[in-house]
């Protein structure tokens, strides 16, 4: 069976700080992945999304990027986090063909 | 991207049946229809997708207008464990669907 994994779970940071938060998938092979961030008291807003090794789009210009070196790894990334960039981070994959996404546990970012 | 408009929230008590409704007057003809949901802290869970036929899950029912511009999530059963918010997501089944999430409806059960 497929398990989607992201770590941690809770981060601290404060403002101007490196970012990286990690997201792999087993039991699949060529996933789309996705990442979504959800502010506090607000919906979900699709970040990235990723087709293959190397393929990243982006949906909305901000402070964040994302790589995908492996076919199964999505990683989020910041050079110097802002206070707007709080939030709870997710990490979805789907299957090559549109199937439903599956979410990740989350990782519940907090910029001080 | 189709717009939608879902009751802010709802309430019912365990073990009744519940409708979710979803309207979606610009959803295009090749749009389906999709229901996730999202526990307290947790993310997203797909909970049923169609396009014109009402359609059938161990999860729940959808029931579809036949112009398509509205739709109806059922739980046929509330238990305390569905308490969620509902989002209804109209989205192409593409090779790389993207999903955009509304403010979606928060469902409360009583016991």
């Amino acid at each position: 069976s497929q398990t989607i994994h992201q770590w941690p779970a809770t981060l601290v940071q404060p403002v101007g700080s490196p970012l990286s938060l990690e997201c792999t998938v087993e039991g699949t092979s060529n996933p789309n992945l996705y990442w979504y961030r959800q502010a506090a008291g607000r919906g979900l807003q699709l970040l990235f999304y990723s087709v293959g090794i190397g393929q990243i789009s982006s949906e909305v210009p901000q402070n964040l990027s994302a790589s995908r070196p492996q076919d199964r790894q999505f990683i989020l990334s910041s050079k110097k986090l802002l206070l707007s960039d709080s939030g709870f981070y997710l990490c979805a994959w789907s299957g090559t063909y549109y199937n439903e996404q599956f979410f990740g546990p989350g990782t519940r970012l907090t910029v001080l | 991207d189709a717009k939608t408009t879902q009751p802010n929230s709802m309430e019912s008590n365990e073990e009744e049946p519940v409708h979710l409704p979803c309207n979606h007057s610009t959803i295009s003809g090749t749009d389906y229809i999709h229901w996730y949901r999202q526990l307290p802290s947790q993310g997203p869970e797909y909970v049923i997708h169609g396009l014109t036929s009402n359609v059938n899950n161990r999860m729940a029912s959808l029931a579809i207008a036949e112009d398509r511009k509205s739709s109806t999530l059922i739980l046929h059963r509330a238990t305390l464990r569905d308490a969620a918010v509902y989002y209804c997501i109209p989205a192409l089944r593409t090779s790389y669907g993207k999903l955009t999430f509304g403010q979606g409806t928060i469902l409360t059960v009583h016991p």
